[in-house]
């Protein structure tokens, strides 16, 4: 079975602090995601991978960096939290192909205040 | 206007009824389509996934997909309390090629 784990199921921050949030994946996906869900906006795409130390944006980049120096670590890091990143964000990893099927990590409900 | 809309309910449906979700896009390139399930307070799940017209079984659920109306659904035959979740459609391709996901709908079942 993939798996996908994420550093932290809850996170609370300050205001202006940097925040990583760390996935990885166990098998072999060539493909990472970070998103970020909120009521009523659904799932959106913040930055995806297609290979190591290889990003591309999403939908909504602002305000967020990622790092993948490793093929099962995808890292997103917010470099001066606002409270308007309070939200879930969810890591999903994919075989190769942007079509394949997406298995999602168990969330990381961050709390900026 | 969202690229992928679904109705965000709740859709109540009674335990051992179908439950009939849907979905509507409006990329018309889109090629492929999913269907995930969401417990509250978990991470989206894969139940089906469709690509060509016409519906595809496995199980309780059938997803069907009509691409000259720009429609996707799931059927939930004989629902379960278990079922009780938020469904997300989510379509591939076109103009973005990346995963758009809709809102998700809530389903209720009722035992």
């Amino acid at each position: 079975d993939v798996k996908v784990t994420q550093s932290s199921r809850y996170l609370v921050k300050r205001t202006g602090e940097k925040v990583f949030l760390e996935c990885v994946q166990d098998m072999d996906h060539e493909n990472m995601f970070w998103y970020r869900q909120d009521p009523g906006l659904g799932l959106r795409l913040i930055y995806f991978s297609y290979d190591v130390k290889m990003k591309e944006k999403g939908d909504i980049p602002e305000g967020y960096s990622v790092s993948r120096e490793k093929k099962e670590r995808f890292s997103l890091i917010l470099e001066s939290a606002s409270t308007n990143q309070t939200s879930m964000y969810l890591c999903a990893s994919s075989l190769s192909n942007t079509q394949d099927e997406q298995f999602f990590g168990p969330g990381t409900r961050l709390t900026v205040l | 206007q969202k690229e992928v809309e679904q109705n965000s309910g709740p859709l109540s449906v009674p335990e051992g009824a179908i439950a009939s979700l849907n979905c509507t896009y409006s990329d018309r390139g889109s090629q492929s389509f999913f269907w995930y399930r969401q417990y509250s307070g978990k991470s989206p799940e894969l139940i089906m996934f469709i690509y060509s017209n016409g519906d595809k079984e496995d199980g309780r659920f059938t997803a069907q997909l009509n691409k000259a109306s720009q429609y996707v659904s799931l059927l939930i035959r004989d629902s379960q309390p278990s079922d009780s979740a938020t469904y997300l459609c989510a379509g591939y391709g076109g103009a973005t090629n990346k995963l758009i996901f809709g809102t998700g709908t809530l389903l209720a079942v009722q035992p």
